[in-house]
């Protein structure tokens, strides 16, 4: 593993289903952040954690829930599915030192809610 | 909250120079950044720039920060069709999470 893994790469998810988004990073980051990026609206974020055991709402949480058990993961659950939630998830990490956020982005998530 | 602003669409011609153009919101970022896509991939970060600093040259990038607009651009010299992409600005507002740009969408012909 060599920066950000996000696992699946691509899901078809029928509606109401339960679905948990990996993201895995080996470089010992701090921080490590959920977007959402949809056409004509950029990236938004959702969740993000700035150091293991904390977690913190972005600009678009509802529906969704996150974890930092440890350093390295951050996982993003979506409880029940709906279609607006078809979007492609993005993962990011970063040092999480003070002023610099450079993020390490993985090469996200296709989810499509059908 | 208020909105980092980009237009959405730039086409150029192979060889000419492009600039990206956004606006940003918060005077006390800290440093402000450039991410590029590539179709189908995530976002590597292009370049920043310190928010002491007016200009920073790498290669064929030149961002150019004016802080009294909260204005910031990216200029590619000799802009190459591998250049196609969506640019995003990003500040860091308030130390919490970055805020992106809409991305604007470069289109390189030959």
């Amino acid at each position: 593993i060599a920066g950000i893994t996000q696992a699946p790469t691509s899901q078809i998810l029928a509606a109401g289903r339960r679905m948990t988004l990996r993201c895995t990073q080996d470089m010992r980051h701090n921080a490590m952040y959920w977007y959402r990026q949809d056409l004509g609206l950029g990236l938004r974020l959702i969740h993000y954690s700035n150091t293991a055991g904390t977690t913190g709402k972005g600009e678009v949480p509802d529906g969704y829930s996150v974890s930092r058990a440890n350093t390295d993961d951050f996982p993003l659950t979506l409880a029940s599915a709906v279609p607006s939630q078809t979007s492609v998830y993005f993962c990011a990490s970063s040092p999480g030192d003070r002023g610099w956020s450079g993020y390490t982005f993985g090469s996200g998530t296709r989810l499509t809610v059908v | 909250g208020e909105d980092v602003e980009q237009s959405l669409f730039l086409s150029v011609r192979e060889g000419d120079s492009s600039v990206i153009n956004c606006t940003y919101t918060d005077s006390s970022s800290t440093y402000l950044y450039w991410y590029k896509q590539e179709p189908g991939a995530g976002l590597q970060l292009l370049t920043y720039i310190f928010s002491n600093m007016d200009m920073k040259q790498d290669q064929r990038l030149t961002v150019l920060l004016n802080k009294k607009d909260k204005h910031l651009s990216l200029r590619i010299a000799d802009t190459q069709t591998g250049d196609s992409a969506i640019y995003f600005c990003a500040e860091n507002q308030a130390g919490t999470a970055l805020i992106f740009g809409k991305g604007t969408t470069l289109s390189v012909s030959s």
